[in-house]
């Protein structure tokens, strides 16, 4: 079965400074998908960041970046230039594959506040 | 687009009754729906798999009777909570699965904005 785990359940940085929260995961597919969603205090879900597992080269998206190795199942988030609204709540997360009726697996979040 | 409602955004009601969440995709049609349920300060759990013109498929745990999961049509689900009580007091989230960044070949969910239900 396939596991996320995000061992920092909580992290504080200063407003402009740069931040990276941790995710391992495991599972014995070779090919997989990877996101980081980020639950604002409204509680939407949004999506930050995807990655598939074939691609080498490691995703980004304006400010957030991931360091996706695959050997090490490890897929870090960093988040450049941090803002007073990255202040949310951060999952990472696995699909093996990205079917109709696939679920998402979900790690336990990092909470994550930036400092003015 | 993608855009997923919830109604209501919360609800209040006394234990026993029950209550009725509307999960709706706005633009797009929705086969497979997905049902979750966040404790406050958790991580999202799935309670079940809700596809359009059949049976929900529940996640290990979670009580079909008490969770009454329907998906009649492609733009909405509705997961009634039968005689509520203070522990099913939680905040809903629903999702809909629709084709994403990569095209019809890929499939992503988009999350509703979530149910917070008070049982009192």
């Amino acid at each position: 079965a396939q596991t996320v785990t995000q061992s920092q359940p909580e992290m504080s940085v200063q407003e402009a400074e740069t931040v990276t929260l941790s995710c391992t995961y495991d599972t014995s597919e070779n090919n997989y998908y990877l996101f980081w969603y980020k639950q604002p205090p409204s509680r939407q879900m949004i999506l930050v960041i995807r990655q598939e597992a074939y691609k080498q080269q490691n995703a980004t998206e304006n400010r957030f970046s991931v360091n996706f190795q695959k050997a090490a199942k490890s897929f870090s988030l960093k988040i450049s230039d941090s803002q007073l609204g990255d202040t949310a709540m951060y999952f990472c997360a696995f699909m093996t594959r990205m079917n109709r009726d696939d679920k998402i697996i979900f790690g336990k979040g990092t909470r994550l506040h930036i400092l003015p | 687009g993608a855009v997923v409602s919830q109604h209501p955004s919360r609800v209040i009601c006394k234990s026993g009754t029950s209550v009725k969440i509307e999960c709706r995709s706005l633009d797009f049609q929705a086969t497979t729906m997905f049902w979750y349920r966040q404790f406050p300060k958790k991580s999202l759990m799935l309670m079940a798999t809700s596809n359009e013109g059949s049976k929900a498929t529940y996640e290990q745990g979670v009580e079909k009777d008490k969770f009454l999961i329907n998906h009649a049509s492609l733009t909405l689900s509705t997961l009634t909570v039968t005689s509520a009580h203070p522990e099913d007091s939680s905040f809903y989230i629903c999702s809909a699965s629709a084709p994403g960044y990569w095209g019809g070949v890929y499939y992503e969910q988009y999350f509703g904005p979530g149910t917070r239900l008070t049982v009192t």
